[in-house]
């Protein structure tokens, strides 16, 4: 099956760094990739949509300068969380859709923890 | 933000016991329904994409059924085994929309 690649799984950072989480699709393009956000207890969430080649979409209440996305090629999305603080400390997963498959597939998502 | 549920949030079964859980969701503007299995520490799964009122889907020993008038769909997996320990996350999507609305998902623990 199609895969998707992300790192790191688990970083702790200060608060005040820039933390890059990247998505990487192994074995097909994903001209779309999805950041969703989980908060313990709580479901996934989405915050934003990559395009490749475009500027990313972003759900209300989801700062764009602060959640900066890159989808500069068909197989590599990221998100940057810049000046991260502590309210920011949660589960970040990426989802693609495969063209011709209604399924999404994911990575295994990052746990950010900021100090 | 649309609200899809899902209960029971955690659930223990035994081995060899036939369990099912369920999604409720948002009766208008239905356009699919999936079904993801998450195990701790791996990417979530697609088992199942429900797109008609009526369908029914089967993976093995795990099934799923979809009623999109009233808005629920029901997750079956028969003869439990301890590989099923998982996270069963149901998501739906509307007409229009291009992204998924996540319930908080079914915890299931099969006890050996």
């Amino acid at each position: 099956g199609a895969v998707v690649s992300q790192h790191p799984s688990r970083v702790i950072c200060k608060s005040g760094t820039s933390v890059k989480i990247e998505c990487r699709s192994l074995d097909f393009q994903a001209t779309t990739m999805f950041w969703y956000r989980q908060f313990p207890k709580q479901s996934l969430m989405l915050m934003a949509t990559s395009n490749e080649g475009s500027k990313a979409t972003y759900e209300q209440g989801v700062e764009k300068d602060k959640f900066l996305i890159n989808h500069a090629s068909l197989t590599l999305s990221t998100l940057t969380v810049t000046s991260a603080h502590p309210e920011d400390s949660s589960f970040y997963i990426c989802s693609a859709p495969r063209q011709g498959n209604e399924k999404l597939f994911f990575g295994s998502g990052t746990q950010l923890s900021v100090l | 933000i649309l609200n899809v549920e899902q209960s029971p949030q955690s659930l223990h079964v035994q081995e060899g016991d036939s369990t099912n859980f369920t999604c409720s969701f948002p009766s208008s503007n239905f356009y699919a329904l999936h079904w993801y299995r998450w195990e701790t520490a791996k990417s979530p799964e697609a088992l199942f994409v429900m797109t008609l009122n009526g369908d029914e889907k089967k993976k093995g020993r795990i099934s799923a059924t979809l009623n999109t008038k009233e808005g629920y769909s029901y997750l079956y997996i028969k003869g439990s085994q301890p590989e099923d320990s998982a996270t069963y996350l149901c998501a739906f999507i509307t007409t229009g929309a291009n992204n998924l609305f996540f319930g908080t998902g079914t915890r299931l623990t099969v006890i050996p």
